[in-house]
């Protein structure tokens, strides 16, 4: 089944303790990104993937780190995760990104900082 | 960055009503999507449409994107059909950056 997975899917941490939420997708796409979603703001992308090694920033990139080591995997990472941090996290992935194609979602995770 | 805006926020209807959700941009799009986000949280495709109109059943959708606007039709509406509605886009000249809408909140009354 084509799917994007994501975990965890429920996370409570408190402030400062490093958190890595993985992503993995089976459809080969080459484009994978991770969004939030807060109330009344609709989902923010925060950083996409054109490639491996290949990353950028989108509109709420502060305190988080991604990478692209393989073409299937995208994780984010937290490194010192802070109270407004406390959000619904999703990852997606897309054959060649916003020229064509759907974006499809993982199922999401959603974490809370104490 | 592109200005996406949704209509109405909150819809309230009667099982079997038809509605027609909004979504407004303020730029030229590579790319238009529709997701239904059910109450368990999973955000569902519905619609893949940077122009032209698309039928799935008792959805539909339309999008003028000379207009640069794109509409949600929902016929004989179910409960099931509850959710939050999101249009997302692509810009033309960044097409790998997503902005989302902020959502139409349906609630569908049997």
């Amino acid at each position: 089944e084509a799917q994007v997975t994501q975990n965890p899917r429920y996370l409570i941490t408190v402030t400062g303790k490093k958190l890595t939420v993985t992503c993995s997708q089976n459809m080969n796409h080459e484009y994978m990104s991770w969004y939030r979603q807060d109330p009344g703001l609709g989902l923010r992308q925060i950083y996409y993937s054109m490639n491996v090694e290949v990353t950028d920033k989108g509109d709420v990139p502060e305190g988080y780190k991604v990478s692209r080591k393989e073409k299937r995997n995208f994780p984010l990472i937290l490194e010192s995760p802070s109270p407004n941090q406390t959000s619904l996290y999703f990852c997606a992935s897309s054959i060649l990104g916003g020229s064509t194609g759907e974006l499809f979602f993982g199922e999401g995770s959603r974490l809370t900082v104490l | 960055g592109i200005q996406v805006e949704q209509s109405p926020p909150d819809l309230i209807l009667q099982e079997g009503a038809n509605s027609t959700l909004r979504c407004n941009f303020s730029d030229s799009v590579n790319n238009l999507q529709w997701f239904h986000q059910n109450p368990w949280g999973q955000l569902i495709n519905l619609f893949y449409i940077p122009s032209g109109t698309k039928q799935n059943g008792r959805l539909s959708a339309t999008t003028v994107a000379t207009e640069r606007y794109s509409l949600l039709y929902i016929s004989s509406s179910q409960t099931t059909d509850s959710g939050v509605y999101f249009c997302a886009v692509a810009i033309r000249y960044n097409f790998n950056k997503f902005y989302f809408g902020s959502g139409t909140k349906l609630n569908v009354k049997p």
